[in-house]
């Protein structure tokens, strides 16, 4: 099973600011099936990215997504109010499915 | 776009089986486009895939201690796909979401969740 290992387990940061979340699996994610979520606190995630780097209907164009192999990384370029949140990325292989253990973007 | 909704018992005691059901509306089960699955999420902790069905009755569970406990099913008739997990501890206590995951394994819709407490 490959294991997804999500850094920093905590982000401070302010409105405005530019948020990178890091993804790294234990094994080559391969078929580019890496995933990313947002959930707030009550709710069930939402997907914000799939296929690596795909934004999901709606998704506004701050957030993206990038890498390959094994280190993934969600970049939202400029935070607004109510993107503060956890984040998780997920993978797919072998008709099984991963989740990291997530990272919590909190205000500064 | 299809709604997902969980129901069933939200307390359920030590050793007893845990029963959700998850009725998808706006499109049919049957379709190819997904996989049916369940997720769950201890109180302050991480997604935990459970396993997924497909409509034909192709059933896929995480590799773990979980698997020899848990079955899923899907009722084509009534657009339904089923959670049971028997002999359950405090450690399955969690919200139980059911999903629609793509065929590129994502996962595209959630149904709101519903928190199963196990305890006596």
């Amino acid at each position: 099973e490959i294991v997804l290992t999500q850094s920093p387990g905590t982000l401070s940061l302010s409105p405005g600011d530019r948020a990178t979340l890091s993804c790294r699996a234990s094994q080559t994610i391969t078929s580019y099936y890496l995933a990313w979520y947002q959930q707030k606190p009550g709710q069930a995630p939402r997907l914000l990215i799939y296929g690596v780097s795909t934004r999901a209907t709606g998704i506004p164009d701050r957030f993206s997504g990038t890498g390959s192999g094994t280190d993934f990384t969600l970049t939202i370029s400029r935070l607004e109010p109510e993107d503060f949140a956890v984040y998780y990325c997920q993978q797919y292989g072998s008709s099984s499915y991963t989740f990291g253990q997530g990272t919590k973007l909190e205000i500064k | 776009q299809l709604q997902l909704q969980e129901s069933g018992p939200g307390l359920v005691k030590p050793s007893e089986t845990l029963s959700l059901t998850c009725t998808v509306s706006g499109g049919s089960i049957s379709g190819s486009s997904y996989y049916w699955g369940w997720i769950r999420q201890p109180p302050g902790k991480e997604l935990e895939w459970i396993g997924s069905v497909y409509y034909s009755g192709s059933t896929y569970y995480k590799p773990s201690s979980l698997k020899s406990r848990v079955t899923i099913s899907v009722d084509t008739s009534k657009n339904q796909f089923s959670l049971k997990v028997t002999y359950v501890t405090a450690a399955d206590t969690a919200v139980y979401y059911c999903a629609s995951l793509v065929v590129t394994g994502e996962v595209e819709y959630w149904g709101q969740g519903t928190l199963v407490t196990v305890s006596s």
